[in-house]
């Protein structure tokens, strides 16, 4: 069974703070490790496509990292602004097929 | 470009009955994965279309199944409804399958009763 991981589960940080959140999944079998970002009564938005060890990819003040060797992908927030406040998901794609499997997600809550 | 549609986005159904759902995706988009989110299983992978066939299926049962038709338009149907199948069904559609990202619906709210 293939599982992937999420931590923290829930976050409450302070407007201004800068936070990182940890996805752990197998590292035999990897295609790509993609990162959502899913606001309350919105649909699941891509933030990142991940395919190469050691790939670092930024947007605005999230970036991400990878590490496929040993089986994580760590997600960074600098500066947390409250329109940051959402459900950020991590999946790990096995093959080259639109098949994801999800992590439970972290939530993030920023203080104003 | 048009997002990412599904319909219906709310329905209520009896136990034993059946559901169609339709997904449309964006426009050149030629693969379709659908998802079930449960509050404590998470997203979870139900199967996905590309070209009109069905790629990969994740572990559910034969109750659920889908296809595609030729101008990449989705729908998957459950039938023998289960309490436990009251879920948010979304999906998500990419141009072509594997490392692209993924484009989500706004999903359907199935409730079972």
């Amino acid at each position: 069974i293939l599982n992937v991981e999420q931590s923290p589960q829930s976050l409450h940080v302070q407007e201004g703070d800068s936070t990182n959140f940890t996805c752990s999944f197998p590292s035999s079998n990897f295609y790509a490790l993609h990162w959502y970002r899913w606001e309350t009564a919105k649909s699941p938005e891509a933030l990142f496509v991940m395919t190469l060890n050691g790939d670092e990819k930024k947007k605005g003040r999230i970036s991400a990292t990878l590490n496929t060797k040993e089986g994580y992908s760590y997600l960074y927030i600098k500066g947390s602004q409250p329109e940051d406040s959402a459900t950020y998901l991590c999946a790990f794609g096995p093959g080259n097929t639109g098949k994801l499997i999800f992590g439970q997600g972290t939530t993030l809550q920023v203080k104003p | 470009k048009a997002g990412v549609t599904q319909t219906p986005r709310y329905l209520i159904k009896t136990r034993g009955q059946q559901v169609t759902l339709s997904c449309s995706p964006i426009s050149g988009h030629r693969s379709v994965s659908w998802y079930q989110q449960t509050p404590g299983q998470g997203l979870q992978f139900l199967f996905e279309y590309f070209s009109e066939t069905q790629r990969n299926k994740g572990n559910f049962p034969g109750r659920f199944s889908g296809r595609q038709f030729s101008n990449s338009r989705s729908e998957m149907n459950v039938s023998t409804l289960e309490l436990g199948d009251s879920a948010l069904y979304l999906c998500a559609s990419s141009p072509l399958t594997g490392t692209y990202e993924q484009y989500f619906g706004p999903g359907t709210r199935l409730t079972v009763t």
